[in-house]
This record gives C-alpha cells, structure tokens and sequence, in this order.
C-alpha cells in the first residue's frame, strides 16, 4: 500500500521569497511522484513527475522537486514566491508499473503576502 | 494544448436519482480515470480504464457506480441511485501511458 503526507495544511510566505512544500511518502515498490496544482474552481493541473530518471524534476512556473529516496520525499520549492502561486498543491503517488490509481496527499494551501 | 473536458460543470440531483458525469479525454491517450474530492477533504481515486474495461478500482467504487466509453470520445461515470454522500467534486483524468495523468476541470455534484 502507498501514502503521502504533506506537511503543512497552509503554508505562507512573503512575496519573492522561497517556497518548500514538504511530501514525504511510502511506497512498497519504487514510486511515480507527481505534484499537482489546484487553482481556486479550476481542475488538477501537472507541475512535475518523477519517474525514476533525474532525481531533480524541473516543472512549470519554476517549480522544482527532489527524490530523495533516503528521506522519502520529494519536496518541492521555488526560489522565489509570485502572488500567481497562491493555490492547492498535491503531492501523488503511484506504483511503477503497479496500481494505476494515483494516491493523493491532503493538499497544501500556498498562501502568499504582499 | 490538448485538454480533458467534462460537462456538466455543476450537476444537482435528488437523492435517489441517477446521474452521469460525462469527459472527453486527450484523444491520443488510453488510459482513462475517475477521481473524486469531497469538500475539504483529499482526491480520492475512484476507478481506472484501459482496453474497455475496467483495469482498477477503488473500494469507494461500488456497485451503485459505473463506467463507459460509449464511442471514440467520451467516457462516462454513472452513479446509479445518489446518496447525499456522493456530493462532491468528480474529475476525469487520462495517460497517454501509466504515469502522468491529466485532469479534466471537473464536475461539481450536489445531491439534495
């Protein structure tokens, strides 16, 4: 069975500063790791996968993550925050060539301050 | 950009009553999913198809539900007989393969 947890129901910060959004998970096998962004009404919008290549995964909107199998995370970060990021982000997993079902985290709630 | 569209946007129903929440998918992809969010709570995997036929489902898919790909385009989620419970939001995703899936803007459902 496979899990995610994020860290951090809502996360603030200011700005033009750095964003980290935490996501730790367990997987049995080795994982598919996704983020995923939720605007306010809107549907689930891909940032980045890993899929067992690159351990940095650069995504959109200059989002990036690391795999970091030691720690089982996959945190993701951008060096500085843009008042367009306000959003729900999603932490996923899914089981190479296992269970096709994603396995979402709770979500966390990006909030951005002038 | 491709995208998966799903009509309706926002469906109300009376309890009792069936509904289908209908997607197109990317037309290039095979794999074919429904998820569900209940207000304030996580996204939540329903159902995956590929080849016609189901090839996983949650527990949360019972038999009030079910899935079609009636033609070339669409894909559709059936809820037989509504509970209040099943309000919620229901997206469609599709892969081209196993892996990144993409996510339709969804359909929100209110059952009255």
């Amino acid at each position: 069975a496979q899990s995610v947890t994020q860290l951090g129901s809502h996360v603030s910060v200011s700005e033009g500063a750095l964003v980290l959004l935490r996501c730790n998970y367990s997987s049995s096998v080795p994982p598919y790791l996704f983020w995923y962004v939720q605007y306010p009404n809107q549907g689930l919008q891909l940032l980045l996968k890993y899929t067992s290549a690159a351990t940095l995964v650069k995504g959109i909107n200059g989002f990036e993550a690391e795999f970091k199998k030691s720690e089982t995370s996959f945190h993701l970060t951008k060096p500085s925050a843009h008042m367009s990021d306000a959003a729900e982000y999603f932490c996923a997993v899914s089981e190479e060539g296992g269970a096709d079902g994603l396995t979402f985290g709770k979500g966390t709630h990006l909030i951005i301050q002038p | 950009e491709p995208e998966v569209t799903q009509t309706p946007s926002h469906q109300v129903t009376q309890m009792g009553q069936e509904v289908i929440l209908r997607c197109v998918p990317i037309s290039n992809h095979l794999y074919f999913y429904w998820y569900r969010q209940i207000l304030g709570q996580k996204v939540e995997f329903l159902v995956s198809f590929y080849n016609n036929e189901i090839s996983e489902k949650s527990e949360i898919f019972d038999d009030q539900f079910s899935v079609e790909r009636p033609d070339g385009s669409n894909f559709t989620l059936k809820i037989r007989s509504t509970k209040l419970e099943d309000s919620a939001m229901y997206f469609c995703a599709s892969s081209e393969k196993k892996g990144a899936q993409y996510f339709g803007p969804g359909t929100r459902l209110t059952v009255t």
